[in-house]
């Protein structure tokens, strides 16, 4: 069965310093996405970014960069500089195979809250 | 381009009662899936509609159902509400079924209470 794990269940530090997100998936698919989802404190998830399992480039959008390593199956989320307004809750989430449809939903991990001081 | 809007944004029921939450999906889009957001269970795939079939559910008693009509906006109905129901349900809607692929994008969610 699919499976995301965020370990870390709050994470706070100070603006300006770097800070990674940890992901850890369990998935039996070959063929399977990998999302980043950001959630301020409004509620509504925010898409960051979205990975195959085919492309392990890594990848940088201004100060966030995403680590894809699919022989350790995890997909961490770096923040550079950080800032007060990256506070927030991230999620990880999964989309691969579903029961026994072969439909997709999202799986998500439990997600971490970032508080980056000022 | 409008996002996609959940209402009511916030509702308070009572146990025993029947509850029906709405969500319209970014226009064009055909696929709306609901979410169930609590603090002990994280963030749980409901159901996703397409094309007004019901085309994937997540593993929710039956109370919990819903529906799509043909502008694609969606309804999702909870029955005989329980206090564990009380949570942040989450609409999200992309243009086609959802594959590995679609990127989903998320209303702002309705937050249920449940006294």
């Amino acid at each position: 069965a699919q499976k995301v794990t965020q370990a870390q269940t709050e994470i706070s530090v100070v603006e300006k310093e770097d800070v990674t997100l940890d992901c850890v998936y369990e998935t039996r698919d070959t063929t399977y996405y990998l999302f980043w989802y950001k959630q301020p404190p409004s509620g509504e998830l925010v898409f960051l970014i979205r990975r195959n399992s085919f492309d392990e480039q890594n990848e940088i959008s201004g100060r966030y960069s995403w680590n894809f390593q699919k022989s350790t199956s995890s997909f961490n989320f770096t923040i550079t500089a950080s800032q007060v307004v990256d506070s927030a809750v991230y999620f990880c989430a999964l989309s691969d195979s579903f029961m026994d449809t072969g439909r997709r939903a999202l799986t998500f991990g439990s997600g971490t809250r970032l508080q980056v001081q000022p | 381009k409008a996002g996609v809007t959940q209402t009511p944004r916030y509702l308070i029921k009572t146990r025993g009662q029947q509850v029906t939450l709405s969500c319209s999906p970014i226009s064009g889009h055909r696929s709306v899936s609901w979410y169930q957001q609590t603090p002990g269970q994280g963030l749980q795939f409901l159901f996703e509609y397409f094309s007004e079939t019901q085309r994937n559910k997540g593993n929710f008693p039956g109370r919990f159902s819903g529906r799509q009509f043909s502008n694609s906006r969606s309804e999702m109905n909870v029955s005989t509400l329980e206090l564990g129901d009380s949570a942040l349900y989450l609409c999200a809607s992309s243009l086609e079924q959802v594959t590995r692929s679609e990127e989903q994008f998320f209303g702002p969610g309705t937050r249920l209470t449940v006294l």
